[in-house]
């Protein structure tokens, strides 16, 4: 069966100390595999795709990597404004998407 | 802009009575998709469509209908909600041709009582 495990569930960290997120995940065939970002009472905000293994994706603090059975999403010197739910998505044949339930980042000053 | 915009932002209905959620985009995607987002399940798609006139069944289709005639709208019907459809809902489009670009509705909050 298709599957996301994202890990930690939350996750609170000091303004500064950086961390990772995992997602992994089991998909016969992957065609993509997603990074969001997601407010509270929002919308997710697309970040990363990854296609391949060994494949890295950078924007600001964060940096998506893969490998063929797991994505890590580094958070490099984190602020508050960085605190928010993380979601990871794959893509399977046929089309269908199928999300992680999330990683709760908090951020403190 | 390149925007998703759904309808209505906020519903409170009851069991068994009919509703539609409305849904499009202006940025010409091909693949559009719903969502229902429940506290601890995360989201969960729906159903999803590719192009016009061609619609699949994401993981938790039942109770749910939805129809694509055009390509910028992609309305959710609700033929007799339950309250176990009391949800928060998303529409999404999706650019997969190329470069990957996946953008959200701001979301419909259902209640049905």
């Amino acid at each position: 069966e298709d599957q996301v495990t994202q890990s930690p569930e939350a996750l609170r960290l000091q303004e500064g100390e950086s961390s990772s997120l995992n997602c992994s995940y089991t998909v016969s065939g992957l065609r993509g595999l997603f990074w969001y970002r997601q407010d509270p009472g929002k919308g997710p905000e697309f970040l990363f795709t990854l296609y391949s293994a060994g494949e890295e994706k950078e924007k600001e603090r964060l940096k998506a990597t893969l490998t063929k059975k797991e994505s890590f999403l580094h958070i490099t010197a984190p602020k508050p404004e960085d605190s928010a739910t993380y979601l990871c998505a794959v893509q399977a044949p046929g089309g269908k998407l199928i999300f992680g339930q999330g990683t709760e980042l908090s951020v403190k000053p | 802009e390149a925007q998703v915009t759904q309808n209505p932002r906020y519903l409170i209905t009851v069991t068994g009575k009919k509703l539609t959620v409305t849904c499009s985009q202006n940025m010409n995607h091909e693949y559009m998709s719903w969502y229902r987002q429940d506290p601890g399940l995360g989201l969960r798609q729906i159903y999803y469509s590719m192009n016009v006139e061609v619609t699949d069944k994401g993981d938790v289709p039942e109770g749910y209908k939805v129809s694509r005639k055009e390509k910028r709208n992609f309305p959710l019907i609700l033929e007799s909600p339950s309250p176990n459809q009391t949800s928060l809902y998303f529409c999404a489009s999706l650019q997969w041709i190329g470069a990957y670009e996946q953008y959200f509705g701001p979301g419909t909050r259902l209640t049905v009582t």
